[in-house]
């Protein structure tokens, strides 16, 4: 079956340290992939896209994606985090297998230490 | 400000009444959705629509309907037929079928039936 894993469920960074949030997903289509962010008590805010081209994607906010075809990979990387980073983040594909509708991966909630 | 509203934030119910849920758009987007988020789970869709006096079944449509009298307009009623209704109940709108991906979303509703 299709699926969306992120298999952190919390990550905990120091303020100005990196970040790497994990996605892998399962799809026999050239997927789309995206990184949606929730903050608390608020909805969903797409921070970056990929549908083709250059592997590595810049997104809002100072983030970063990369997806890697041969790990089935598209982690979200940021290089210094900030406290207002703190927030839930999502991960999405679609595929010609999802009849391109959004699959959602279960989330990582990112919480900063002072 | 364009965005989309839900209402009301938290809402209360007894098993076996009928709820409806709001959700407003000043985005003039043509395409509305509805997802339903439960704890450790992504995001999944329960109905979705790309134009006025249309819409389809997500992945999860059973015990639910939805309308679209309005463009900017697009209830979600929980009827008593939905085994489990008590959950966070996000709705999103796009530009069209072409920018599907990109979503906005509304702050949500959080239901809990008892």
């Amino acid at each position: 079956a299709q699926s969306v894993t992120q298999p952190d469920i919390h990550i905990t960074v120091s303020e100005g340290a990196s970040l790497e949030l994990r996605c892998n997903y399962s799809y026999g289509a050239t997927p789309y992939l995206f990184w949606y962010v929730q903050s608390p008590g608020q909805g969903l805010q797409l921070l970056l896209k990929y549908f083709s081209g250059d592997t590595l994607v810049q997104g809002i906010k100072g983030f970063e994606a990369e997806f890697k075809r041969s790990q089935s990979s598209f982690n979200l990387r940021k290089p210094s985090v900030h406290w207002s980073d703190a927030a839930e983040y999502f991960c999405a594909v679609a595929s010609m297998d999802s009849n391109y509708q959004l699959i959602w991966g279960a989330g990582t909630k990112l919480i900063i230490k002072p | 400000d364009g965005g989309i509203t839900q209402s009301p934030k938290y809402l209360f119910r007894k098993e076996g009444q009928n709820v409806t849920l709001s959700c407003e758009q000043n985005l003039n987007h043509d395409a509305m959705y509805w997802y339903r988020q439960d704890p450790g789970q992504g995001l999944r869709l329960i109905y979705y629509s790309q134009i006025v006096n249309d819409f389809q079944k997500g992945d999860i449509a059973e015990g639910y309907s939805v309308s679209r009298e309005k463009k900017e307009s697009f209830p979600l009623t929980v009827t008593s037929a939905q085994k489990n209704p008590t959950a966070f109940y996000l709705c999103a709108s796009s530009i069209g079928e072409g920018a599907r991906y990109e979503q906005y979303f509304g702050p949500g509703t959080r239901l809990t039936v008892t």
